[in-house]
């Protein structure tokens, strides 16, 4: 089974930051990957799908980028409404592995 | 509008059993995936299987393969997670969520919180 593994576990930023979170895949998975936002007692939030293509609504201070095995979430200029915690997750019909999560914290 | 709404919040009691619902509107229910994802307390997010409601192929996670049975009824456009016999590690929030035709779970319901407590 494929695992996915987010970096770090935690981070710390000041609004106004640019950011980054890293997402491995143990094999290959194409750009087969979604990333997700989630505020406490909310259901996630979509982002990013197929590894880069925003999400309608979503800022577009939000990017994604990557393939094969190797991704990243980048946000721009972070605001307070971002300060949550994101998850990747490796998606295809029949399965969808998720990461472990990175929680953004105000620094 | 896509919408999946899901059943209300549950407390139950180690050994009985519970079905939890998610209902989607606005699409035709028979032509995409739902799939249903755990969240425990102040854990991530685990997959745990899918149906395609227009056939009932199902497929689970090695993780909750014979710990949980997911079903769909067509004629009103629902899917289900079922449990026989409820453990407290079964306390979590669940969540539904429709995917596309490459797998994407693009809409999600708004989850339901089941407590399972003696």
């Amino acid at each position: 089974d494929i695992q996915m593994t987010q970096s770090p576990s935690t981070l710390s930023a000041s609004v106004g930051d640019r950011v980054t979170i890293t997402c491995r895949a143990s094999q290959s998975i194409s750009t087969w990957l979604a990333w997700y936002q989630q505020k406490p007692g909310k259901a996630p939030k979509v982002l990013i799908y197929q590894a880069s293509s925003l999400e309608n609504g979503v800022p577009s201070r939000f990017s994604g980028s990557g393939s094969g095995t190797e991704f990243t979430l980048t946000i721009n200029s972070l605001q307070p409404d971002d300060f949550a915690t994101y998850y990747c997750q490796r998606y295809n019909t029949y399965s969808g592995t998720f990461g472990q999560g990175t929680k953004l914290e105000i620094k | 509008e896509v919408q999946l709404v899901q059943s209300g919040a549950e407390v139950k009691k180690p050994g009985e059993s519970l079905k939890i619902s998610c209902k989607g509107s606005g699409y035709s229910f028979t032509s995409y995936w739902i799939g249903w994802v755990r969240q425990m307390p102040g854990k991530g997010l685990e997959w745990m299987g899918i149906i395609y409601p227009g056939d009932s192929d199902t497929r689970y996670s090695p993780s909750f393969q014979g710990q949980v049975t997911i079903s769909a009824d067509k004629s009103i456009s629902t899917a289900y997670l079922q449990w026989s016999s409820l453990k407290a590690s079964d306390t979590a929030i669940y969540y539904c969520a429709r995917h596309d035709s490459s797998g994407f779970p693009d809409y999600w319901g708004q989850g339901t919180l089941v407590t399972v407590s003696s």
